[in-house]
């Protein structure tokens, strides 16, 4: 079946590099993308989105990539901080439509 | 404060008993929806609600009942909670008009069913 996908579960980074978190996505019906930050013990909190007629968005600290072309989506986070420890979620919907697919989830760890 | 509540927030019970887990928003927001969590699953959706007596199965719907009598208000119903429903339960809220851009998420409910 179709699905949001994320290509690795676990991250690890140094504090002050760069991260890139990958997502991959299969329903070509899908227009709208979203990235959530969950962190332990809280629900998932908004990041980033971007619509399907881009193929880049900036954000403070984070920029978010969507390439059509293959179904890929990917968040970067600039000079990576502790408090950016935490499970990130790509999801994916249509602007008309209210279901909400998510993929399974990217734990970042920021090492000192 | 803008806010979305659930209550409880743990829940241990026994199979086949019966439990609302509630869920209210401050935001005058159209649209609620209801999810839980599992480990290497992500978020799946269960129902959502687009407005006041309106809702929609999600993805997960089996085992689960909502109502939606006040914009506020959405409650997620387990008629008979089996094992498999242990989980944690994410209830969240939007704008309609913004569909599912910025929804506002609640603390979570951990739901044990022994």
């Amino acid at each position: 079946g179709e699905s949001v996908g994320l290509h690795l579960p676990t991250l690890s980074v140094q504090e002050g590099d760069n991260s890139i978190i990958n997502c991959a996505y299969s329903n070509s019906a899908s227009d709208y993308f979203i990235w959530y930050k969950q962190e332990s013990g809280k629900g998932p909190q908004f990041i980033i989105d971007i619509r399907s007629n881009m193929d880049k968005r900036q954000g403070q600290r984070v920029t978010v990539l969507l390439n059509k072309t293959v179904k890929h989506l990917s968040l970067q986070i600039a000079a990576t901080q502790p408090g950016d420890s935490a499970v990130y979620f790509c999801a994916e919907t249509s602007l008309n439509d209210y279901k909400l697919s998510f993929g399974a989830g990217t734990t970042v760890t920021v090492r000192a | 404060e803008a806010q979305v509540t659930q209550n409880p927030r743990y829940l241990i019970t026994v199979t086949g008993k019966k439990l609302t887990v509630t869920c209210s928003q401050n935001m005058n927001h159209e649209y609620m929806s209801w999810y839980r969590q599992d480990p290497g699953l992500g978020l799946r959706q269960i129902y959502y609600s687009m407005n006041v007596e309106v809702t929609d199965k999600g993805d997960v719907p089996e085992g689960y009942k909502v109502s939606r009598k006040e914009k506020r208000n959405f409650p997620l119903i387990l008629e008979s909670p089996s094992p498999n429903q242990t989980s944690l339960y994410f209830c969240a809220s939007s704008l309609r008009d913004s569909s599912v851009e910025t929804q506002y998420f609640g603390p979570g409910t951990r739901l044990l069913v022994l």
